[in-house]
């Protein structure tokens, strides 16, 4: 299957700090991204919807200005968390849907740590 | 609004057969997605459902009523290995994906 590789795997950072993350679909063109995060023993939840070339979807109640997301390419979206605070620390994981739409493929995830 | 029930934790026996259902009712259908999630892990693709009936894939299968707003997976021959969480979700009409919250499946020997 198609591959979506994440980077970093896992990392900490001091409060106040901002760290970013990167997605990017190796064998296709990912027009579609969508970031989630999940805490532990939770479901995914979905932050924000991206499609290439245009500004993300923000679900309700996540604050796109602590959560930046560009997806400027087909192959590459970013999430940069702003300013994090340990209440930031969580599972971030990404996924790339072509234009098919017949399949969502995962990154391996960031484990995010504030300390 | 929309909704996706699945249970949230099913007990099987090793070498058994489990079937996790999900319901939904969303804002349009263009499918319906299985994944499976280790804890610590992202999910992975298990199956994609579009069109009514059943679709085999090894040990799992998964099924589709549209008309019911009903699947399920069905696993069998369960592994140890296959004790994770199974994620239910649909696409709407807008394509956006609809998760439900997971069932964690338990496999005992």
């Amino acid at each position: 299957g198609a591959v979506v590789s994440q980077h970093p795997s896992w990392v900490i950072c001091k409060s106040g700090t901002s760290v970013k993350i990167e997605c990017r679909s190796l064998d296709f063109q990912a027009t579609t991204m969508f970031w989630y995060r999940q805490f532990p023993k939770q479901s995914l939840m979905l932050m924000a919807t991206s499609n290439e070339g245009s500004k993300a979807t923000y679900e309700q109640g996540v604050e796109k200005d602590k959560f930046l997301i560009n997806h400027a390419s087909l192959t590459l979206s970013t999430l940069t968390v702003t300013s994090a605070h340990p209440e930031d620390s969580s599972f971030y994981i990404c996924s790339a849907m072509g234009d098919s739409h017949t399949e969502a493929f995962f990154g391996q995830g960031t484990r995010l740590t504030v300390v | 609004g929309q909704n996706i029930d699945q249970p949230t934790e099913m007990t099987a026996t090793e070498g058994a057969i489990v079937q996790i259902n999900c319901t939904y009712q969303t804002s349009g259908f263009n499918g319906l997605f299985w994944y499976q999630q280790h804890a610590g892990e992202a999910p992975t693709f298990l199956s994609y459902n579009v069109l009514d009936g059943l679709e085999e894939k090894g040990r799992f299968s998964s099924f589709l009523s549209r008309s019911k707003g009903y699947s399920y997976l069905l696993l069998k021959e369960l592994q140890m290995k296959d004790s994770a969480s199974y994620l239910c979700a649909v696409m709407d009409s807008n394509y956006q994906l609809i998760w439900g919250a997971g069932t964690k499946l338990i496999i005992k020997p």
